[in-house]
């Protein structure tokens, strides 16, 4: 079984600074896969970034990045020069080894002040 | 189009009435996915197809709940005897790939709002 746990139900960030939403995961899978996806309130999922578990280079995408520690456990996502359109939920998401389903954690809402 | 679509985006239904969501996942990609996100949750997967073949239901969270996707494109979420307990956001996805072979991008549409009253 997989889980995936975002401790912060909220985050307020300045605009132009940088943020790092918390993600832990919990899996017996010797390989997995990582993923951000957000979601403005509009609805939509839309992917930001992937992490293998057996990449070496934490993954980055322009302004995001993933900073990915193996041993704990963890694939935080680092967003560099908040803008107010990251106003947004942030998911993080893990596929287990030849899986296809992505367990999904609860979410953390950002909120970018100007 | 260039993304995944579905329709309508917004459903309201009279407990027990059946319902039918649609999905057109991006074109060529194999695979699609449908997951059920409640409010303030993060999404759970329901069902997921490679091709016309629905390889896993282990999702669904009763038989009232049906999926097909007939010539390995559109796919059909059908709910009958709708109940409150299914008012959620349901959600499609599709991948280029035939999941399991890796970690392939699932790329989601924006949702139906299901509202059951």
């Amino acid at each position: 079984a997989q889980k995936i746990t975002q401790t912060q139900p909220g985050m307020f960030v300045q605009e132009k600074e940088a943020v790092t939403l918390d993600c832990t995961y919990d899996t017996s899978d010797p390989s997995y896969g990582l993923f951000w996806y957000k979601q403005p309130s509009s609805g939509e999922m839309i992917f930001l970034i992937y992490q293998g578990s057996y990449d070496q280079q934490n993954a980055t995408e322009g302004r995001y990045s993933l900073n990915f520690q193996k041993a704990r456990k963890s694939a935080n996502l680092v967003i560099s020069a908040s803008q107010l359109g990251d106003s947004a939920m942030y998911f993080c998401a893990m596929a287990g080894a030849g899986s296809y389903q992505l367990t999904f954690g609860k979410g953390t809402k950002l909120s970018v002040i100007p | 189009g260039a993304g995944v679509s579905q329709s309508p985006r917004y459903k309201v239904a009279k407990r027990g009435q059946d319902v039918a969501l649609r999905c057109d996942p991006i074109s060529g990609h194999v695979s699609l996915f449908w997951y059920q996100q409640a409010l303030g949750q993060g999404p759970e997967f329901l069902t997921y197809f490679q091709n016309e073949a629905q390889l896993d239901k282990s999702g669904l969270p009763s038989d009232r709940f049906f999926a097909e996707r007939p010539e390995g494109s559109v796919s059909t979420l059908k709910i009958q005897r709708t109940q409150q307990e299914d008012s959620a956001v349901y959600l499609c996805a599709s991948s280029l790939v035939v999941a399991g072979g890796g970690h392939d991008t699932q790329y989601f549409g924006p949702g139906t709002r299901l509202t059951v009253l």
